[in-house]
């Protein structure tokens, strides 16, 4: 079945720092790749996606780049704020007309100021 | 944001009660998703639904059912509740005729508790 696989955290790095965020997956098909962002007490937003190999996403000054080779899409950004801190999920589309989400379990990132 | 509100927002109720939450969107979106939250799972698949009166289950259907009379509402029930329900409740909708297929857009989130 498919699967996604999350960087253990939480992470904690001064603000400024280059952030990686890995992320792998196990899916059978070409699946759709997606990174969420929740802040605290709120719900899931979506941060970026990807919807076939080599494609990049980006938003905010976050990246992800689909890696079919590698099965991999792990988030990076070149230099972090505080109001980055939050958890980060990565999940992956089922093939089919209702695209059901497979989540990883979240990586909680902290910014130190 | 889409417009996708979830009701109530906190519960604590008692092991063996019933238990409807309601996710309420304004988008018109034909399918809608129940997810709950749980430390070290991520979001877990409950139910969804492909249009009104059409519903399946997801990964973790035990012990919950749905329903969908209309476009805009999605209840999920826990007919009589445990304590292993307690968690965060998140509905999603999406619509994949849209430009942005594949995404889901979630609402607050309802935290119950099971005492």
């Amino acid at each position: 079945g498919n699967s996604v696989t999350q960087m253990e955290g939480p992470v904690t790095l001064s603000e400024e720092a280059f952030l990686t965020i890995n992320c792998t997956y196990t899916a059978t098909g070409y699946p759709s790749l997606f990174w969420y962002v929740q802040y605290p007490g709120e719900g899931l937003q979506l941060l970026l996606k990807a919807t076939k190999a080599d494609d990049k996403g980006s938003n905010k000054g976050f990246e992800a780049t689909y890696r079919k080779e590698t099965t991999s899409f792990h988030l990076e950004k070149g230099s972090v704020q505080v109001s980055d801190s939050a958890v980060y999920f990565c999940a992956l589309s089922r093939s089919g007309s209702a695209r059901q989400l497979t989540f990883g379990s979240g990586t909680q990132l902290t910014v130190l100021p | 944001d889409a417009g996708i509100t979830q009701s109530p927002r906190h519960k604590v109720t008692e092991t063996g009660t019933p238990v409807t939450l309601r996710c309420h969107q304004t988008e018109n979106h034909r399918y809608m998703y129940w997810y709950r939250q749980d430390p070290g799972h991520g979001l877990r698949l409950i139910h969804y639904s492909y249009g009104v009166k059409d519903t399946d289950k997801g990964e973790v259907s035990d012990g919950y059912s749905v329903s969908r009379s209309k476009t805009e509402d999605f209840l999920l029930t826990l007919e009589s509740a445990t304590s292993s329900q307690t968690s965060v409740y998140f509905c999603a909708i999406s619509d994949p005729t849209s430009g942005s297929t594949d995404t889901q857009y979630f609402g607050p989130g309802t935290r119950l508790t099971v005492l």
